[in-house]
């Protein structure tokens, strides 16, 4: 199992653009969540997935973001119309069952850093 | 809203010396908590939660909910715990929830 894969592990976008960000969670976890980490703070939650569903999404900014996680391939986020404030890391998590369980584990992926120039 | 707060965003500590990494946690109800770690150039991963009591690592977590804290403690840290470490909290709703993290604390531990 190679555990939660990310890709790109580093993007750079003018502003204006579109930056997507993919997330492959292990094998046989239905469940997804995207953290955003800005420069000198702690990883914020923004959205949490499962197959075809947006379970919570209130960590999402109400414009130009937007999560997916379809039937069959990774859980995309879409960043539309990039700003400079949008440069951060970006992880994903998978789990087996959702945190509903209280004693299910995250397991990360090695994050994706976007820079907006 | 829950709210998890580290106060410390670096801590150095000689080798051998106990460790104490300090989180407080606001959360009115029951939450659990969690204690995540990240070593140079690795994912974030697991390092204990509250619900199993273990000892990982040599590191151990009581929660106090009359202080409502979870302090990660460890009586001789080794230079491989060199780390950023995150406290975290999970809340039950109903559908499903979510970790509130820290702000992390690295720890620096000198030979």
């Amino acid at each position: 199992n190679a555990g939660v894969m990310q890709n790109p592990r580093h993007l750079v976008r003018r502003r204006g653009q579109e930056a997507r960000l993919r997330c492959s969670p292990m094998k046989g976890h239905s469940h997804v969540y995207w953290y955003r980490q800005l420069p000198e703070e702690g990883l914020k939650f923004m959205v949490y997935l499962q197959k075809e569903n947006i379970i919570d999404e209130s960590g999402m900014p109400k414009e130009r973001f937007s999560a997916e996680f379809p039937k069959e391939g990774p859980s995309i986020l879409r960043i539309q119309q990039v700003v400079r404030g949008d440069s951060a890391a970006y992880f994903c998590a998978s789990s087996v069952e959702g945190f509903y369980s209280l004693n299910t584990e995250a397991f990360f992926g090695q994050g994706t850093r976007l820079t907006v120039v | 809203a829950q709210r998890v707060t580290q106060p410390e965003k670096l801590l150095s500590v000689f080798k051998g010396a106990p460790v104490e990494l300090k989180c407080n946690y606001s959360y009115s109800g029951s939450p659990e908590l969690f204690w995540y770690v990240q070593y140079s150039r690795q994912r974030l991963q697991l390092l204990l939660r509250h619900i199993s009591r273990e000892s990982i690592k040599g590191f151990t977590a009581d929660l106090n909910k009359g202080e409502t804290s979870f302090h990660l403690k460890k009586p001789f840290a080794q230079e491989e715990d060199s780390a950023m470490y995150y406290c975290a909290l999970s809340i039950l709703t109903g559908g499903g929830n979510k970790l509130t993290f820290g702000t992390g604390t690295q720890l620096k531990v000198e030979l």
